[in-house]
């Protein structure tokens, strides 16, 4: 069975840090593109960040967490990682973990989520 | 304000058949870019309903379809059931902004 489960969520205070860690099973990690996808309390759904295949594999991220969050991977333990610093209050939300599949990068989608992790930045 | 436009709620009685719209622009949907749809329970994480405009990841029920036009997708449902009560939202490609994104995300409720 394909699953994804994050962890490393809590509660921190504006201008800290944070690591979240998505473990992977159940398909060759390696292969994929993954991705952070976020969500606000009683908000839609925000693409955060995503590393291509392979090792140190391109990474993107959305204008709002640039230079603030960083996507790593590490294929031999199956692990995708979150490292968050300079933390806002409006980077509250539960945080997903999702594979990606396609043809072409732009083309991508999510075919498979983890459960997420709530990440709560407030004083 | 998100990228492609969804109404916000949709309802529907049990049998009936629903559409929800999401539309693009020139440099997203029009740009030729696919669109996927995703359903999230209440309390659970989004779930890969529709990808590659039309196609149903295995399991899926029939019931669901999706089409694309133009600047525009959608996501039909026939046979409304209670359990599609959900939040539907659709994502695609935005090539100004050089990013993946989804539309605001459509309430549907079951009456």
């Amino acid at each position: 069975e394909v699953r994804l489960l994050e962890s490393g969520g809590g509660l921190v205070q504006p201008g800290g840090s944070l690591r979240l860690s998505c473990a992977a099973s159940g398909f060759d990690f390696a292969c994929c593109a993954m991705s952070w996808v976020r969500q606000a309390p009683g908000k839609g759904l925000e693409w955060v960040s995503t590393i291509t295949n392979g090792n140190g594999g391109r990474t993107d991220y959305a204008d709002s967490v640039k230079g603030r969050l960083t996507i790593s991977r590490d294929n031999s333990e199956n692990t995708l990682y979150l490292q968050m610093n300079n933390l806002r209050v409006e980077d509250t939300a539960v945080y997903y973990c999702a594979k990606g599949r396609g043809q072409d990068r732009e083309n991508w989608f999510f075919d498979v989520w983890g459960r997420g992790t709530l990440v709560t930045v407030s004083s | 304000q998100s990228v492609l436009t969804q109404p916000p709620s949709l309802s529907g009685a049990p049998g009936q058949r629903v559409t929800v719209s999401c539309t693009g622009i020139s440099s997203n949907i029009g740009a030729g870019y696919d669109v996927h749809w995703y359903q999230q329970l209440p309390g659970t994480a989004p779930k890969l309903l529709i990808f590659g405009n039309t196609n149903r990841p295995s399991g899926v029920p029939a019931r669901f379809s999706g089409s694309k036009s133009g600047t525009s997708a959608s996501l039909a449902i026939t046979g409304l059931q209670a359990e599609d009560e959900a939040d539907y939202y659709c994502q695609s490609y935005d090539s100004s902004l050089s990013r993946w994104v989804f539309g605001g995300g459509t309430k549907l409720t079951v009456l």
